[in-house]
């Protein structure tokens, strides 16, 4: 089945610099990726996702990017605040069956320094 | 707009005893994923159905079952509760067809077993 791998665990960056998540997944099935934000005892929250027929996305200080050939996909927060201090879950799924569970990274608690 | 309710939002319950913990995705959608969240870890994909049929499993316990109902919730029976079922359980829906199959999460309810 997918497994997914995600790093750092931890990541610490002063307020204003950026931050860079990156995950492997290994199920070349797997044609859709979102990236979720989750702070304390709340729901995981979509922020940005992508498919696989795209190669690079951005929503205004988010920007995802993927490299199917190699199973690689990132995430880059730039100009961060201290409201980006979450926990933030790559994915992976297989969209479009009607089996598209989600298999989650292992998380990466980011901290913004002030 | 409306989204997915779950309830209850916090249950304890003892070692040994049952739980059933119910989901009221979005309407008109037709899937629902049950995923459990222990302290600290990712979600993890327990059991999901399309159109009140299950279309995949995961690393559920036989001791959890769960259905799809008529009217589209489902529900999660939990029996001879552990120690290590104390877990966050949120439920997602979707709808497969035409609609981009996002999952949509709901708050989760949060399982204490003393």
């Amino acid at each position: 089945g997918e497994n997914v791998e995600q790093h750092p665990s931890t990541l610490s960056v002063q307020e204003g610099d950026s931050a860079v998540i990156k995950c492997t997944y290994s199920d070349s099935a797997s044609n859709y990726f979102p990236w979720y934000k989750q702070e304390l005892g709340k729901r995981p929250q979509l922020i940005i996702d992508i498919r696989s027929n795209v190669g690079e996305k951005k929503d205004q200080r988010i920007a995802v990017t993927l490299n199917k050939t190699a199973k690689h996909f990132s995430l880059h927060i730039t100009e961060t605040q201290p409201e980006d201090s979450a926990v933030y879950f790559c994915a992976a799924s297989n969209r479009g069956s009607s089996a598209s569970k989600i298999i989650f990274g292992s998380g990466t608690r980011l901290s913004i320094r002030p | 707009a409306a989204g997915v309710i779950q309830s209850p939002r916090h249950l304890i319950k003892e070692k040994r005893e049952t739980a059933t913990l119910k989901c009221y995705p979005i309407p008109r959608h037709d899937t629902v994923y049950w995923y459990q969240q222990g302290p600290g870890q990712d979600p993890q994909f327990l059991i999901s159905f399309y159109e009140k049929m299950q279309s995949d499993k995961g690393s559920i316990p036989d001791r959890f079952s769960a259905q799809q109902f008529s009217d589209y919730h489902s529900e999660l029976n939990m029996s001879s509760l552990e120690l290590g079922d104390s877990a966050l359980y949120f439920c997602a829906s979707s709808l497969v067809v035409g609609a981009g199959d996002e999952q949509f999460f709901g708050p989760g309810t949060r399982l204490t077993v003393l």
